[in-house]
């Protein structure tokens, strides 16, 4: 069966400091990978998704970069965190022309 | 482009008692509906979906939708509620065709009191 792995779960980094989540999925191939960020009463907001190796599409401007260096391996990385950067971090991934998204257990990042 | 909304933030109940927390979308083309589940500081799970055919789907633990197109909702409603359900409960829409990027409404929390 597939599971999906993040970590850390939870993070408090200083302002101007550099951040890496990462994120792994077992069990399947070439899946599709996606990081979402969670701001309280503003849902999930979609900051970046990769159908492959090497490709990374960017949803909003932002601090924060994505990278994809293995099939099932998505890493989240900021060169020098915000406040603003605070927020429940959501990896996820699916099947390519399947139907839903599977969600890991989520990074809670407090930029204090 | 698809959005989703739900326009409530929180629904308080009573244990026992029926529940209906609403969803619109909004979208030029075919769409795939799906409800998803967030207990605290958990990631999301998905509770049930619309993808095709029958517009009423069902989960495994009472929860049911209907897919209305001509209203552009998909509702999420149970009959008889549990302390158990008292968690964020997420909508959302993808394309039917393409690549599969996921729009999420905001949340509506659902607290079930005793």
């Amino acid at each position: 069966s597939q599971t999906i792995h993040q970590w850390p779960a939870t993070l408090v980094q200083p302002v101007g400091s550099p951040l890496s989540l990462e994120c792994t999925v077992e069990g399947t191939s070439n899946p599709n990978l996606y990081w979402y960020r969670q701001a309280a009463g503003r849902g999930l907001q979609l900051l970046f998704y990769s159908v492959g190796i090497g490709q990374i599409s960017s949803e909003v401007p932002q601090n924060l970069s994505a990278s994809r260096p293995q099939d099932r391996q998505f890493i989240l990385s900021s060169k020098k965190l915000l406040l603003s950067d605070s927020g429940f971090y959501l990896c996820a991934w699916s099947v390519p022309g399947g139907s839903e998204a599977f969600f890991g257990q989520g990074t809670r990042l407090t930029v204090v | 482009a698809q959005s989703v909304t739900q326009l409530d933030s929180q629904v308080p109940v009573f244990e026992e008692a029926p529940v209906e927390l609403r969803c619109n979308y909004s979208s030029s083309v075919s769409v795939y509906l799906f409800w998803y589940v967030q207990y605290p500081n958990q990631g999301l799970q998905l509770l049930l979906k619309y993808l095709s055919g029958s517009t009423l789907v069902e989960s495994i633990n009472g929860f049911e939708a209907e897919f209305n197109k001509s209203q552009t909702s998909f509702h999420l409603r149970k009959p008889s509620v549990h302390i158990s359900d008292t968690a964020e409960y997420f909508c959302a829409v993808r394309h039917a065709t393409g690549f599969q990027k996921l729009v999420f409404g905001t949340g509506t929390r659902l607290l079930v009191s005793p």
